[in-house]
């Protein structure tokens, strides 16, 4: 069964320090996976996507890991600050044929930045 | 300026009334895609289409319709036959559906009388 499982549920962190968090998946034929932010009544916002072959994506702050052999990625955030107060949800993409794709989510981390 | 527009914010729905959510984009893009988002839960797929006239079911369509009359627009019913209506729903876009990020709506939040 395709699932993608985030960890932790949620998290809270001082304003400047740094968090890194987690997503595990079982999603086949993998295709890509993407880190999306979710401010709080939003829609979500694509921060990073990663294929098969690349095991580091930066954007400004995030960095993004995958690691295709544990079936493993992480979303590291640097120098936190009171904006990135969001849900971050984890995508795993599987591709079927080339016809279409399905995106699996998961539930997401939610990470408040307290000052 | 280019975007997904989704109205409304809020929407309040009385006991077997139909209501329907608007979505809108300008990004020229030819995939749309409707889905639920509930508390704890990852986002789940309503109904998708990859092109004008065509359209598919989701993993979660029952007590949902949709048309793609227009390129731009790919509207969203919930029925009287969907029995647990209150979640916020999120509209998306993407250049097809083979690969591509999807783009998102700000969303609308439904809610039961």
């Amino acid at each position: 069964k395709n699932q993608v499982e985030q960890s932790p549920q949620s998290l809270i962190i001082l304003e400047g320090k740094n968090c890194t968090l987690q997503c595990n998946y079982t999603v086949s034929p993998f295709s890509n996976l993407r880190w999306y932010k979710q401010d709080t009544g939003r829609g979500p916002v694509s921060l990073t996507i990663m294929t098969f072959s690349e095991n580091t994506k930066s954007n400004g702050r995030y960095t993004a890991t995958l690691d295709a052999d544990t079936k493993q990625s992480s979303l590291h955030i640097t120098a936190s600050q009171l904006s990135d107060s969001a849900s971050y949800i984890c995508v795993v993409s599987a591709e079927y044929g080339g016809a279409t794709n399905k995106l699996i989510f998961g539930t997401g981390t939610l990470l408040a930045v307290q000052p | 300026d280019g975007g997904i527009t989704q109205s409304p914010k809020y929407l309040f729905r009385k006991e077997g009334q139909n209501v329907t959510l608007s979505c809108e984009q300008n990004l020229n893009h030819d995939a749309m895609y409707w889905y639920r988002q509930d508390p704890g839960q990852g986002l789940r797929l309503i109904y998708y289409s990859q092109i004008v006239n065509d359209f598919q079911k989701g993993d979660i369509a029952e007590g949902y319709s949709v048309s793609r009359e227009k390129k731009e627009s790919f509207p969203l019913t919930v029925t009287s036959a969907q029995k647990n209506p209150t979640a916020f729903y999120l509209c998306a876009s993407s250049i097809s559906v083979v690969g591509e990020t999807q783009y998102f709506g700000p969303g609308t939040r439904l809610l039961v009388l």
